[in-house]
């Protein structure tokens, strides 16, 4: 069964500080692969995507990620984080023809001034 | 455009009751997703509908049900309510298509005495 792995249940850093959040997910004919932001309270946002293409995928707020396949892995990146950037990250893949997300553990970022 | 609605945001029952949760996609989205999200679990699928068609399911057991009506809305109702069902239920909406992104509503919070 496909699974993911998110090593990190916290990542502390400080505020204008380049972040990076792990991602591994176990090999498959083909994923889909996703990186989705919760804040307190909130529902999931969409980060970035990426389904086929480019293995560096830009996403919103200044995040990017890069598919890397021969490691089976997804991590997301961001060169200078804001107090704002706290929250907690999941990482998602979609098995092809599932219709369904299946998530990592999630990290959650805390940003320090 | 509006985005996914989730009714109620927050329940509040005890065990061996039933509830019925309620999702409303974004307008001209055909597949709705429940996911179940705790401490300790984190994000699982339950499952998903397409025009009114169960396309794929999680590992529950048969207490928790769906059902999507023509209008792509969506229902899911737990039958003999446990402890363990204390949880945030999120429902997604997409346009269903293989890969396609799914846009998240805030989610109801089920809290069960």
């Amino acid at each position: 069964a496909q699974s993911v792995t998110q090593l990190d249940s916290q990542v502390p850093v400080f505020e204008e500080a380049p972040v990076e959040l792990r991602c591994n997910y176990s090999s498959s004919v083909s994923v889909y692969l996703f990186w989705y932001v919760q804040y307190p309270n909130q529902g999931l946002q969409l980060l970035l995507k990426y389904l086929s293409g480019s293995t560096l995928v830009k996403g919103i707020n200044g995040f990017e990620a890069e598919f890397n396949k021969s490691q089976t892995s997804f991590h997301l990146r961001k060169p200078s984080v804001h107090i704002s950037d706290t929250a907690e990250y999941f990482c998602a893949v979609t098995p092809g023809g599932s219709y369904k997300l299946i998530f990592g553990s999630g990290t959650r970022l805390l940003v320090r001034p | 455009k509006a985005g996914v609605t989730q009714t109620p945001r927050y329940l509040i029952k005890t065990r061996g009751q039933q509830v019925t949760l309620s999702c409303s996609p974004i307008s001209g989205h055909r597949s709705v997703s429940w996911y179940q999200q705790t401490p300790g679990q984190g994000l699982q699928f339950l499952f998903e509908y397409f025009s009114e068609t169960q396309r794929n399911k999680g590992n529950f057991p048969g207490r928790f049900s769906g059902r999507q009506f023509s209008n792509s809305r969506s229902e899911m109702n737990v039958s003999t309510l446990e402890l363990g069902d204390s949880a945030l239920y999120l429902c997604a909406s997409s346009l269903g298509g293989d890969g396609d992104e799914q846009f998240f509503g805030p989610g109801t919070r089920l809290t069960v005495l």
